[in-house]
C-alpha cells in the first residue's frame, strides 16, 4: 500500500521554466512533509520542508505547497537550472510509537534541459 | 566535515554467502536507519534504530538483520542473501526523530548484486 505517491516518473523542462512536481498521499495522519534531492550514485539530500499547519513554505527558487483537503504537495522550482536535473523524492512523516515514521515516494526523475 | 559513510560501495556476491554492510556517521545523531531503494518502489525502511542497543523492523525487514552497538555504527547484516536482496541501499541518520523537524542526512549508497 503505496502511502505516498509521486505519480510522474519523470519530467522536463526547459530551463528559466517553472517545474512543477507533485506527490500525493493517503495517510491523514501525515504531519509533516518533506523533499529530498538524488544526484546519481549520491545518496539523497534534503531540500525543503513543510508542516501541515501551513500551506506554503519557500527557501530561494524552491517553493512547497500542501493541499490538506486533497491531501496533495507540490514542488516549484522557478527559474529551473541544469544543475536541478536530479531525482526528487517526496516524504510524508506522522507519529508512531514515540517517533515520526517517514514513508518516501517512488521518485520523479527531472530533465532541465539547456 | 559532518558526514555518513557506507563500505563497500559496490559488492557482487553469491546467494547464500553472508555479508555486512557497515554505516557510520560522524554528528553524533541518535536515530539511524537503513533504506532499499527499488525501481517503482522508491525507498522502503528495512531497520531503523533510535539509540544504542535499540532497533526495530522497519517496512521491509525480512533477510536483513542490523546491530546497534556504538552510537555511530549501524551495520546491516545479510545473513543468507538472495537475488531479491540485488538494490541499492541506503544508511541514513538523524538527530532525533521524536519530533518531524529534522531531516535525515543519507550515505552516498551501496549496490548490491545477488547472483
Amino acid at each position: 500500500d503505496q502511502q505516498v505517491k509521486q505519480n510522474s516518473p519523470s519530467l522536463s523542462v526547459q530551463e528559466g521554466r517553472i517545474s512543477i512536481l507533485n506527490c500525493d498521499y493517503t495517510n491523514s495522519m501525515f504531519d509533516y512533509f518533506l523533499w529530498y534531492k538524488k544526484y546519481p550514485a549520491e545518496g539523497p539530500t534534503f531540500l525543503i520542508s513543510i508542516s501541515s499547519i501551513k500551506d506554503k513554505n519557500e527557501d530561494g527558487r524552491f517553493t512547497v505547497f500542501l493541499n490538506k483537503s486533497a491531501k496533495h504537495l507540490s514542488l516549484h522550482i522557478v527559474p529551473s537550472q541544469p544543475g536541478d536535473s536530479a531525482v526528487y523524492f517526496c516524504a510524508a512523516s506522522a507519529a508512531a510509537g514515540g517517533y515520526q515514521k517517514v514513508t518516501f515516494g517512488t521518485g520523479t526523475k527531472l530533465q532541465v534541459i539547456p | 566535515e559532518a558526514q555518513v559513510t557506507q563500505n563497500p560501495r559496490y559488492l557482487i556476491t553469491v546467494t547464500g554467502k553472508k555479508l555486512t554492510v557497515t554505516c557510520s556517521q560522524n554528528m553524533n545523531h541518535e536515530y539511524m536507519s537503513w533504506y532499499r531503494q527499488d525501481p517503482g518502489l522508491g525507498l522502503r525502511q528495512i531497520y531503523y534504530s533510535m539509540n544504542v542497543e535499540v532497533t526495530d523492523k522497519g517496512d521491509v525487514p525480512e533477510g536483513y538483520k542490523v546491530s546497534r552497538k556504538e552510537k555511530r555504527n549501524f551495520p546491516l547484516i545479510l545473513e543468507s542473501p538472495s537475488p531479491n536482496q540485488t538494490s541499492l541501499y541506503f544508511c541514513a541518520s538523524s538527530l532525533y526523530l521524536g519530533t518531524p523537524t529534522y531531516e535525515q542526512y543519507f550515505g552516498p549508497g551501496t549496490r548490491l548484486t545477488v547472483t
